[in-house]
């Protein structure tokens, strides 16, 4: 079956403005997490959905990122007022059933960069 | 707070031996699971394999398996057989099972399996 995708693959956006990152999980996933990878570092969390719902939003920077999924399957990670130090690869993962025992299977990503 | 240390940012190995990766953690919790991924340069990440805290025996996956020492806190990875495929980035990871979504990623290490 179809893994999980994200879109756009690559996002070059201005200082100061607004994108929107897109997941698609596998079908049937509930649980779906928000990862951002800075270049040569792993991945750094920002957020995990069970469902509907931003069970654990703790490691979102600032006010300036927030996450969504409306019908618990789409998210969305959206940052206003970009900033350079916003440049990073922002992984996507999936797991039928929450937590570590749930195998998490990761999106190729989406790279942005902001000029 | 959980850290994960990895200590190796490059290694080599020739093709068909063995190459051991390290990988070193802190925490104060009592349950939770070890992970490593693995990134080739196509960038999706997979997970290579698990570990469980309570568990004593060393988990194992084909030619990957694991030497968990609890009370010192590693968790490195051997890859046994080694081939080309095996060329990529190498993740060691942690997560706590009370903080379900959170997995703490290690900076990674480059593996480059020569022929």
């Amino acid at each position: 079956g179809a893994g999980v995708s994200q879109t756009p693959s690559n996002k070059v956006t201005e200082k100061g403005k607004y994108v929107e990152l897109r997941c698609d999980p596998i079908s049937g996933h509930t649980a779906l997490y928000w990862y951002r990878q800075s270049l040569g570092q792993g991945p750094e969390f920002l957020i995990y959905f069970q469902g509907t719902g931003a069970a654990d939003d703790s490691g979102l920077p600032n006010d300036r990122f927030f996450a969504v999924r409306p019908e618990g399957s789409v998210s969305t990670l959206k940052i206003q007022r970009t900033e350079r130090g916003d440049s990073a690869v922002y992984l996507c993962a999936s797991s039928l059933d929450p937590g570590p025992s749930g195998t998490q299977y990761f999106g190729p990503g989406t790279r942005l960069l902001v000029l | 707070a959980q850290t994960v240390t990895q200590s190796q940012p490059e290694m080599s190995v020739q093709e068909a031996e063995t190459v051991t990766l390290s990988c070193t953690y802190d925490t104060s919790e009592n349950n939770y699971y070890l992970f490593w991924y693995k990134q080739p340069p196509s960038r999706q990440m997979i997970l290579v394999i698990r570990q469980e805290a309570y568990k004593q025996q060393n988990a194992t996956e084909n030619r990957f398996s694991v030497n968990f020492q609890k009370a010192a806190k590693s968790f490195s990875l051997k890859i046994s057989d080694s081939q080309l495929g095996d060329t990529a980035m190498y993740f060691c990871a942690f997560s706590v099972v009370t903080n379900a979504g959170k997995s703490t990623f290690g900076d990674g290490t480059t593996l480059t399996v020569k022929p």
